[in-house]
């Protein structure tokens, strides 16, 4: 098991450009996360999503963050314009949540670095 | 709103030393709590998970305790090693209108000095 890939690792880009940020959750699991990590705020829940389906998307902070899940292996995450308040490290993360128990572990990917200029 | 806090931010200790993390939280309405170790530049490894109906979850020279009702959970390790330093994140479960989602704390910065 490969675990949550995410990419790119790293990405610098200019004010006002389009990012974009890809990951494939582990096989199996059923509900993906987004999560926004900085010094000041900390790991924040962006967007989450079950079976491909967007379930709360609150931590969307304005209309140029969206998301989509197009299949159950493939997620993205684009900011369209960037600004430099974008810059961050963006985690991806997915676990199995076919049966509530209380029990289902997040397994995080090793996250993207982004830094708009 | 649920509020994770973690006290100490950062921890400084010798190896060898056993230390205690804390996490305290705002609403004790979360179905499990869960500890994850973040190393630098890195994503985040689960540690440990506690149900919200159990008091305790130990794995090796981890154990983490949970008790809803004053809002609090500790991370004891014991012998601490200098491959033990990394960032600590309390993160607790919660169903919000039909949805589950965890809150993380912004951690504790655990350095074991050789």
């Amino acid at each position: 098991d490969a675990g949550v890939i995410q990419s790119p690792r790293h990405e610098v880009t200019e004010m006002g450009q389009e990012v974009t940020l890809r990951c494939k959750p582990i096989s199996g699991h059923n509900s993906l996360f987004w999560y926004r990590q900085t010094m000041m705020r900390g790991l924040e829940l962006l967007i989450y999503f079950n079976n491909n389906v967007p379930i709360d998307d609150s931590g969307m902070p304005e209309d140029r963050f969206s998301a989509k899940m197009p299949n159950a292996s493939f997620s993205t995450l684009k900011i369209q314009p960037s600004e430099p308040r974008d810059s961050a490290v963006y985690f991806c993360a997915s676990r199995v949540d076919r049966f509530f128990t209380g029990a289902n572990v997040l397994t995080f990917g090793a996250g993207s670095r982004l830094t708009v200029l | 709103k649920q509020e994770v806090t973690q006290i100490p931010a950062a921890l400084s200790v010798p190896e060898g030393e056993n230390l205690v993390l804390n996490c305290s939280f705002t609403d004790s309405a979360i179905y499990n709590l869960q500890w994850f170790r973040q190393d630098p530049g890195k994503g985040l490894t689960s540690l440990l998970l506690i149900q919200s109906s159990q008091r305790e979850q130990t794995s090796g020279r981890l154990n983490a305790s949970l008790d809803k009702s004053s809002g609090r959970s500790t991370l004891y390790i014991a012998a601490s090693q200098p491959g033990d330093s990394a960032t600590y994140l309390c993160a607790v479960g919660l169903t919000q209108g039909g949805s589950e989602k965890l809150v993380f704390g912004k951690g504790t910065k655990l350095t074991v000095n050789p």
